[in-house]
């Protein structure tokens, strides 16, 4: 079965780096995902799509802060010089045909 | 510019009915796989269903034989119809745009949300 885990939480001071991770389900450690952020109530956001190889296309207008990669079955998005519109929650994405699936995210607190 | 509208949210009795729409714009709508996605109050996201360019939908389990997802390119609009509507079913529900006709299976643009309310 197709299933991404995340962190629930996650924290890093102002202007520091923060790796976030998702990991894909046994199996399917080739797979893309795309990584969402929702700010405070608001709709989400797309940031990236992110492949196995760590090769990553992003949004329209996603700052060059936000870079993605990748290691076997992990996905990571780095998120550098911290800003306070950072804190948000971050969804993993992927899919295969027929279906969607979602990580459970992480909210990400800016200290 | 990319705009995803989404409208007929609303609340209703278990056991109701309601259609979502989602107004499209700044893009040739049928050209491309649309979604919807639902966020339970205080969740994460749940993908619902979506709808290949060619019409070919698929429904996630919780919402299969209760939602109808159709598409009118002509009016470049997106529809869920929600029949049967149960207390879990309580959700703000996006339309989201995957990036290509063929699929690629994520989402790159988000509308607003409409939030359905499902209560007695």
């Amino acid at each position: 079965q197709l299933v991404l885990t995340q962190s629930p939480s996650a924290s890093a001071s102002l202007g520091a780096s923060i790796k976030l991770t998702c990991t894909l389900s046994s199996g399917h450690s080739s797979y893309a995902i795309a990584w969402h952020q929702q700010q405070p109530e608001k709709g989400p956001r797309y940031l990236m799509k992110l492949n196995s190889d760590g090769s990553h296309t992003k949004g329209d207008g996603i700052p060059d802060r936000f870079s993605g990669s990748s290691s076997g079955a992990e996905r990571y998005l780095t998120i550098s010089s911290l800003q306070s519109e950072d804190e948000a929650d971050y969804y993993c994405q992927t899919w295969d045909t027929g279906t969607r699936v979602f990580g459970g995210g992480t909210k990400l607190t800016v200290l | 510019e990319v705009q995803l509208v989404e409208s007929g949210g609303g609340l209703v009795q278990p056991g109701g009915s309601l259609r979502l729409s989602c107004a499209a714009s700044g893009f040739t709508f049928n050209n491309y796989e649309m979604n919807w996605v639902r966020q339970a109050p205080g969740k994460g996201l749940e993908w619902v269903s979506y709808i290949t360019s060619d019409s070919t939908i698929y429904y996630a389990d919780s919402v299969k034989g209760r939602f109808t997802l159709s598409r009118d390119n002509a009016k470049h609009s997106l529809y869920l119809q929600m029949n049967s509507l149960r207390a879990e079913d309580t959700a703000v529900y996006y339309c989201a745009r995957d990036p290509a006709a063929a699929g690629m299976g994520h989402f790159d643009y988000w509308g607003q949300g409409t939030l359905v309310t499902v209560s007695s």
